[in-house]
């Protein structure tokens, strides 16, 4: 009975791939996050989906294209992946009018080759 | 310079102990004030929340303290357990208007040893 799961948990690729991780989540909610985790621990922000349309994008390059077949989904897909891009991507979900009270993924750490 | 700043940045404790992590912020005005905490390999867990209104929240043995004017929080862990060592996260939420997005800081990462 998982809240917000993602999959996979590991992802080893190389430079140039593309590659898809999928969230999921089952608390009703209708917003849903992505962040980035670096090696330095900061959680950053990269999109925000508010009942399947886009309310918050960060500076994030556009080979990051999220998205968000039905609300209870946000996918993370990435275009010709970067060394940069090695992080642990946490997705997150939400009720709008408590996005301060945000539940989040185990993660997926993305190791780019 | 980050908005929201945390120390230690790393602490080792023996089993049993106490141990105090402290958070300063400077987003302001903020809605709330939040503690996660992140085991390793997992997401982030929410552990406290605070309205800039409350000085102090407890969770079990975790207490969290709040100084809205100084912009200072602080989380309290008594009697520690080994199943404490993780990190800790200070999460502020501006107050937007709109949707908040949240500011973390880096946490600090505990250890707690036998």
């Amino acid at each position: 009975d998982t809240a917000v799961s993602q999959t996979p948990k590991y992802l080893v690729t190389q430079m140039g791939n593309d590659k898809s991780i999928k969230c999921e989540q089952n608390l009703g909610h209708d917003t849903m996050y992505w962040y980035k985790q670096d090696s330095k621990k900061f959680l950053k922000i990269m999109f925000s989906y508010n009942n399947k349309e886009l309310i918050i994008n960060e500076t994030v390059p556009n080979r990051f294209s999220p998205k968000s077949p039905d609300k209870a989904h946000l996918n993370l897909h990435i275009n010709s992946l970067e060394l940069g891009d090695s992080a642990v991507y946490f997705c997150a979900s939400s009720h709008p009018d408590r996005a301060y009270e945000q539940y989040f993924g185990p993660g997926t750490r993305l190791t780019v080759t | 310079k980050n908005q929201v700043e945390q120390s230690p940045q790393s602490l080792i404790i023996l089993e049993g102990k106490n141990c105090t992590l402290q958070c300063n912020y400077t987003v302001s005005p903020f809605s709330n004030l939040r503690w996660y905490k992140q085991d390793t390999g997992r997401g982030p867990v929410s552990l406290t929340i605070m309205t800039f209104s409350e000085n102090t929240k407890s969770n079990g043995r975790y207490t969290a303290t709040l100084d809205a004017d100084t912009k200072q929080s602080s989380l309290h862990i008594t009697a520690s357990q080994l199943s404490d060592s993780a990190s800790y996260i200070c999460v502020v939420s501006p107050f937007s208007g709109g949707y908040n997005k949240l500011i973390f800081g880096a946490g600090t990462r505990l250890a707690v040893h036998p």
